[in-house]
């Protein structure tokens, strides 16, 4: 079946460090792929995507690459700020507009 | 900002008893979901929408029942309500219009707690 797998949390930073999330995936035929991020008390806001193989999707100083080989759509930011502390959620559709989460990875930065 | 508005915002009721939560929204956008999110468990999806009348089931649909009698308004329902239930739930929704896969957006979520 279709699953996306992340990587616990929290991950703790401080500012301006290099944040990595990772997120795997198992899908049948060819997902688009997805990051949203939540802030406390709020819902989920969509923060980038890819639709195909190779695709970067890039957002607010976020980046992730759709890599096939590797069934891999990790997040990258190169400088974290304390405003960026939320909880991360990578997804793939599934057909038919539907999407599958992953758990969630909460991200605290700290001063 | 998508025009999403989830009702009540927070509720605490009893077990066994009956609970509705509605969504509303003003984009007229074709596909509605619902979805609780649950530690450990991250979003799951209840029952989504695809038309006014048309409803299919998500992967965690027992206890939960939804219609849609207008594009703009989602009803989901807990017919007698559990303990297991007690979750945050959120209403998206999806333009499903034009080629590929278009993103949800995402109401402010219901706190729902069953005592």
């Amino acid at each position: 079946g279709n699953s996306v797998t992340q990587m616990e949390g929290p991950v703790t930073l401080s500012e301006e460090a290099f944040l990595t999330i990772n997120c795997t995936y198992t899908a049948t035929g060819y997902p688009s792929l997805f990051w949203y991020v939540q802030y406390p008390g709020e819902g989920l806001q969509l923060l980038l995507k890819a639709t195909k193989a190779d695709d970067k999707g890039s957002n607010k100083g976020f980046e992730a690459t759709y890599r096939k080989e590797t069934t891999s759509f990790h997040l990258e930011k190169g400088s974290v700020q304390v405003s960026d502390s939320a909880v991360y959620f990578c997804a793939l559709n599934t057909g038919f507009q539907k999407l599958v989460f992953g758990t969630g990875t909460r991200l605290l930065v700290s001063p | 900002d998508a025009g999403i508005t989830q009702s009540p915002r927070h509720k605490v009721t009893e077990t066994g008893t009956p609970v509705t939560l509605r969504c509303h929204q003003t984009e007229n956008h074709r596909y509605m979901y619902w979805y609780r999110q649950d530690p450990g468990h991250g979003l799951r999806l209840i029952h989504y929408s695809y038309g006014v009348k048309d409803t299919d089931k998500g992967e965690v649909s027992d206890g939960y029942s939804v219609s849609r009698s207008k594009t703009e308004d989602f009803l989901l329902t807990l017919e007698s309500a559990t303990s297991s239930q007690t979750s945050v739930y959120f209403c998206a929704i999806s333009e499903g219009t034009g080629t590929g896969v278009q993103p949800q957006h995402f109401g402010d979520g219901t706190r729902l707690s069953i005592l």
